[in-house]
């Protein structure tokens, strides 16, 4: 079986502030491992995603996630957060031996204050 | 390239009704999936399929059935609609080719309310 935590329902940051969403995760085998982000009223958009290879990956808006394989998490960062990033932040997990299916966390409301 | 569409972004139905919600992918992808939202309890996994004519279950199937005829449409029917079913609908599809790394691409949502 595979799991996701979000520990964290809410994040409150300042405007220029560093952010961090916390992500932990559980499967069998090498993970996949995925940040979408959801603006109100819409759908969710992919961020970033970890297949193989470095550990730090980069993707849209600035964003950025460390995978760590000892600790099993995933959280995703920005140096200096902007009011437009306040959103809802989902993490998801897929086991690479062929697994259709995510595992999606809660999800985590950043709030960004000006 | 329009992506996932799905129809109708909101809808309003009595308790026994039956309403079937359209979702339409143009990016040739093989898997298609359907979730519900709700608050506090993330995204839940209805039904999924990996090409036409295969369907499966997710974590909450009942209620709901789905079929695949066509690799572009997957749409999810209501046979007889109860309160519990008011939700947020979201129709996401992905590619399952090489690798088999390919991010969920999501529609904009249905949102449903059940009287």
């Amino acid at each position: 079986a595979q799991s996701v935590a979000q520990p964290e329902d809410q994040v409150n940051v300042a405007e220029g502030n560093p952010l961090t969403v916390k992500c932990t995760y559980s499967v069998s085998g090498n993970p996949y491992l995925f940040w979408y982000v959801q603006y109100p009223n819409r759908g969710l958009q992919f961020l970033l995603k970890y297949i193989t290879g470095d550990n730090l990956v980069k993707g849209s808006y600035g964003f950025e996630a460390e995978f760590n394989k000892s600790q099993t998490s995933f959280h995703l960062k920005k140096p200096s957060a902007l009011v437009s990033d306040s959103a809802l932040y989902f993490c998801a997990v897929r086991a690479s031996g062929g697994s259709y299916i995510p595992t999606f966390g809660r999800g985590t409301s950043l709030i960004v204050h000006p | 390239n329009a992506g996932v569409t799905q129809t109708p972004k909101f809808q309003v139905l009595k308790t026994g009704q039956s309403m079937t919600l359209q979702c339409a992918q143009d990016m040739n992808h093989e898997y298609m999936s359907w979730y519900r939202q709700d608050p506090g309890m993330g995204l839940r996994l209805i039904h999924y399929s990996v090409g036409a004519g295969i369907t499966d279950q997710g974590e909450v199937p009942n209620g709901y059935n789905v079929s695949r005829s066509t690799t572009e449409d997957f749409p999810l029917r209501l046979l007889s609609a109860a309160p519990s079913q008011t939700s947020v609908y979201f129709c996401a599809s992905r590619n399952v080719g090489g690798r088999n790394t390919g991010e969920l691409f999501f529609g904009e949502g249905s949102r449903l309310t059940v009287l």
